[in-house]
């Protein structure tokens, strides 16, 4: 079964400052794709950020950018530019299609609460 | 805007009463997904959906039934809820390898 690893329950930076959120994943498969999602105060799911499995190109979008290690199976986030808008939890996520079935189910990591300090 | 709306926002109830929360949305997508979200679990999946009338179990599926009769609405039933169902529960949609689009939550309390 996947399984999806956030090791950093908390972490805080400074504003304008840059920082990395980590995400681990345990899959034997070659097709998945791999998100970042961000739930501010407010509790809303949003998203920040997706990778395909199949391309070694790691996603930007604007200030975050994603390190894409598909052999250590490693997918972490990172945040430039730190804005107070940006706390919030974070989380990470892997999910698989399955073309028998027609499935596609997400696994969700356990969160890393942000916080940006002014 | 995905187009979520889930009803009610939040509730209160007592143990052994059963309990409906709703999801609506507005696109035709296919799949629908309910989640609980607990502290220091994330989102596990309970059931979700995958037409009209088709639904399967997600990993905590245990005490909690749905059903979907029409592609815009995606019920969870807890059939006799219990303190330990306090929780969050998001409803998400979604289409083949797209994002997850979520709704904004129902805090449910059993007391």
């Amino acid at each position: 079964a996947q399984t999806v690893t956030q090791s950093q329950p908390e972490m805080s930076v400074q504003e304008a400052e840059t920082v990395t959120l980590s995400c681990t994943y345990d899959t034997s498969e070659n097709n998945y794709y791999l998100f970042w999602y961000k739930q501010p105060p407010s509790r809303q799911m949003i998203l920040v950020i997706r990778q395909e499995a199949y391309k070694q190109q790691n996603a930007t979008e604007n200030r975050f950018s994603v390190n894409f290690q598909k052999a250590a199976k490693s997918f972490s986030l990172k945040i430039s530019d730190s804005q107070l808008g940006d706390t919030a939890m974070y989380f990470c996520a892997f999910m698989k299609p399955s073309f028998t079935s027609g499935t596609y189910k997400y696994i969700f990591g356990t969160g890393t609460r942000l916080k940006v300090l002014a | 805007d995905a187009g979520i709306t889930q009803s009610p926002r939040h509730k209160v109830t007592e143990t052994g009463t059963p309990v409906t929360l709703r999801c609506h949305q507005t696109e035709n997508h296919r799949y629908m997904y309910w989640y609980r979200q607990d502290p220091g679990h994330g989102l596990r999946l309970i059931h979700y959906s995958y037409g009209v009338k088709d639904t399967d179990k997600g990993e905590v599926s245990d005490g909690y039934s749905v059903s979907r009769s029409k592609t815009e609405d995606f019920l969870l039933t807890l059939e006799s809820a219990t303190s330990s169902q306090t929780s969050v529960y998001f409803c998400a949609n979604g289409d083949s390898n797209q994002p997850q689009h979520f709704g904004d939550g129902t805090r449910l309390s059993i007391l």
